[in-house]
């Protein structure tokens, strides 16, 4: 069984100073993981995967996470954030078979304060 | 086109109301997901189908009873439904197949029963 921890239930940070939101991971097989966020009163848009190959993985909206498997860690990182991107960001894992059966963390409330 | 559209957005009913929730997609996914959100909480698996198959059900009450009646949709029958089954209601689509996937998923349907 699959499962994913974020420590961090709120992270506030000030406008266009860098963020890292942290999510660790616990599996027995190889996993897949992703970086969800979701916006107010709206669904799930995808940020970034890690599904195999470069540790480093770029996404959208100039977020990048850094899959280290000896910590099994997938830790999310902007270097300079808006206040657009008050949101709230799930991590996800899914295992190595035909469906995404996603297993989320709890989630992390990103706020970003002028 | 990279949608998955849920219909309706809000839906307030009884419990002793029958309701549907839909969902379609145009992308050729075959496979297809239910996924409930209470608030403040992440998202949980409720049900797979993979190719107009029921795949997965996570153990959920036969309140709630899902349909795939062809390739690009997916409903979820309600029934009977308890207060506390108020939540946001995401589907989701993907290929089924190991590798490079993801799920897209829908705006949700926000279910609030009286």
């Amino acid at each position: 069984a699959q499962s994913v921890t974020q420590l961090d239930s709120q992270v506030p940070v000030f406008e266009e100073a860098p963020v890292e939101l942290r999510c660790n991971y616990s599996s027995s097989v190889s996993v897949y993981l992703f970086w969800y966020v979701q916006y107010p009163n709206q669904g799930l848009q995808l940020l970034l995967k890690y599904l195999s190959g470069s540790t480093l993985v770029k996404g959208i909206n100039g977020f990048e996470a850094e899959f280290n498997k000896s910590q099994t860690s997938f830790h999310l990182r902007k270097p300079s954030v808006h206040i657009s991107d008050t949101a709230e960001y799930f991590c996800a894992v899914s295992g190595n078979t035909g469906f995404q059966k996603l297993v989320f963390g709890t989630g992390t409330r990103l706020l970003v304060s002028p | 086109d990279t949608e998955v559209t849920q219909t309706p957005k809000h839906l307030v009913m009884g419990m002793t109301n029958k309701k549907s929730l839909k969902c379609e997609q145009h992308m050729g996914h075959r496979a297809m997901y239910w996924y409930k959100q209470k608030a403040k909480k992440p998202p949980e698996l409720m049900f797979v189908y993979s190719y107009e198959k029921l795949s997965i059900n996570e153990s959920v009450p036969s309140r709630f009873s899902p349909e795939c009646p062809n390739s690009s949709l997916l409903n979820l029958h309600l029934h009977a439904l308890q207060p506390e089954d108020s939540a946001l209601y995401l589907c989701a689509s993907s290929q089924p197949r190991r590798g490079n996937t993801e799920a897209f998923f829908g705006q949700g349907t926000r279910l609030t029963v009286v």
